[in-house]
């Protein structure tokens, strides 16, 4: 099993590029997540799916959009890249509320 | 709003000795609390969880506590290795069913002294 993959790992953007980060998990996993990491803020929650069809805002959602394809993939996208969107984006899949959430390798974004 | 926070950014222990890394969280419908460890380059990864209804437990050489009544949750590891030196995250998620959201408080770094 690959678990969580994410696709691709390094991405440089110019600024107002768009972009779509991709996820998929092949855990039969029911939730997905997709987090933003930057230095001494921890882990942010973008958006979220708690099931195929649907899809939630999290802490910070300005500027992204979500598609949750099928219960395997969960899309994340950026239509107009700032430079304040450079992070380290994570996507993360759990079987259900209340276990434990696998995380994919990251994807490192730079918007210059 | 609801947050998971930690409340030393930095922790450094000598080899060997116990480590024990300290989380507040603020939402009291907190039903399930996690932590992952996060090496360098890497996603987090599952070290242990607890549920509300428990106040302790244990996998290997770390242990969870919770304390409900004041709202705190902690993770000891035990003879701390070179190995054991990542960034801790603890997560919490309410007891909403399946629109839970797995909430992250801002890590602390853990480093072993040789």
């Amino acid at each position: 099993n690959a678990g969580v993959t994410q696709t691709p790992k390094f991405q440089v953007l110019k600024t107002g590029q768009s972009m779509t980060l991709q996820c998929a998990q092949d855990m039969n996993h029911n939730s997905m997540y997709w987090y933003r990491q930057d230095p001494g803020m921890g882990l942010r929650l973008i958006y979220y799916s708690a099931s195929e069809g649907t899809t939630d805002k999290g802490e910070v959602p300005n500027g992204y959009n979500v598609s949750r394809l099928n219960k395997r993939e969960f899309s994340l996208r950026l239509e107009s890249a700032a430079p304040s969107q450079t992070s380290v984006y994570f996507c993360a899949s759990v079987w259900t509320a209340n276990t434990e959430a696998f995380f994919g390798q990251g994807t490192r974004l730079t918007v210059v | 709003g609801e947050s998971v926070g930690l409340h030393l950014p930095t922790l450094s222990v000598q080899e060997g000795d116990n480590s024990i890394i300290n989380c507040a969280y603020s939402n009291s419908a907190s039903d399930y609390f996690i932590w992952y460890k996060q090496e360098s380059g890497k996603g987090p990864q599952f070290i242990i969880d607890i549920r509300s209804n428990m106040d302790k437990r244990q996998g290997q050489r770390v242990t969870v506590l919770l304390n409900k009544t004041v709202k705190h949750l902690s993770l000891q590891i035990a003879a701390t290795q070179p190995g054991d030196s990542a960034v801790y995250f603890c997560a919490e998620t309410p007891h909403t069913g399946a629109n839970s959201k797995l909430t992250f408080g801002k890590g602390i770094t853990l480093s072993v002294r040789p």
